[in-house]
């Protein structure tokens, strides 16, 4: 998981709530991504960041926003727009070619 | 377009049998290949990437792959499989002219059973 941190690990969502998980890392990467993994589905794409104050749509940012405010901070906040946000969410960033992922968080729905 | 097939949702082996887990690839460009791996509730970790060169590609915890042009494949295997080698794997591409985007299959269970 190197030195990207996810908090919480497990987060609960009360219906029409928005709630927003974290993602730093101190590897001075430029880049920074967020992942949606659902059973059997492997991972897909939400927002990604390549740089302080720019971020573009995945393929799957229906419900969910985001902030590049700092380099080493890219959150995600889930909408209430989202009516299925049920899943493990990952956060990535980019050193050279490869992606490093951070440990998760399982969002669950009260 | 670039998208990843793991033909097989689930591998089991004996411990101390090899271990091959199958990928397909198709990109516009060049491929740029990876393999994680993930254990129960953690994130993914690196195991191996073929960028270019040697099309056999030796990475973490015994683990290699080979690139194969022709056939469009990168098999992860490894030689000898442990109890702890049991984990979920993904493959993952990405080509030169999308500097951005990994696209993932969408995982072989791995068994290893002692």
């Amino acid at each position: 998981d190197g030195g990207i941190t996810q908090s919480p690990k497990y987060l609960f969502r009360k219906e029409g709530q928005n709630v927003t998980l974290s993602c730093e890392q101190n590897l001075n990467h430029d880049a920074m991504y967020w992942y949606r993994q659902d059973p059997g589905q492997g991972l897909r794409l939400i927002y990604y960041s390549q740089i302080v104050n720019d971020f573009q749509k995945g393929d799957i940012a229906e419900g969910y926003s985001v902030s590049r405010e700092k380099k080493e901070s890219f959150p995600l906040t889930v909408t209430s727009a989202q009516k299925n946000p049920t899943a493990f969410y990952l956060c990535a960033s980019t050193g050279g070619e490869t992606q490093y992922f951070g440990p998760g968080t399982r969002l669950l729905v009260l | 377009a670039q998208s990843v097939a793991q033909p097989e949702d689930q591998v089991n082996v004996a411990e101390g049998n090899p271990l091959t887990v199958k990928c397909t690839y198709s990109v516009s460009g060049n491929p740029y290949l990876f393999w994680y791996v993930q254990y129960p509730n953690r994130g993914l970790q690196f195991l191996l990437k073929y960028i270019t060169g040697d099309n056999l590609v030796k990475g973490s915890y015994g683990f290699e792959a080979e690139f194969n042009k022709s056939q469009t494949s990168f098999h992860l295997k490894k030689p000898s499989a442990l109890v702890s080698d049991s984990a979920l794997y993904f493959c993952a591409v990405r080509d030169t002219f999308n500097d951005y985007k990994l696209s993932f299959g969408a995982g072989t269970t791995v068994t290893v059973r002692a």
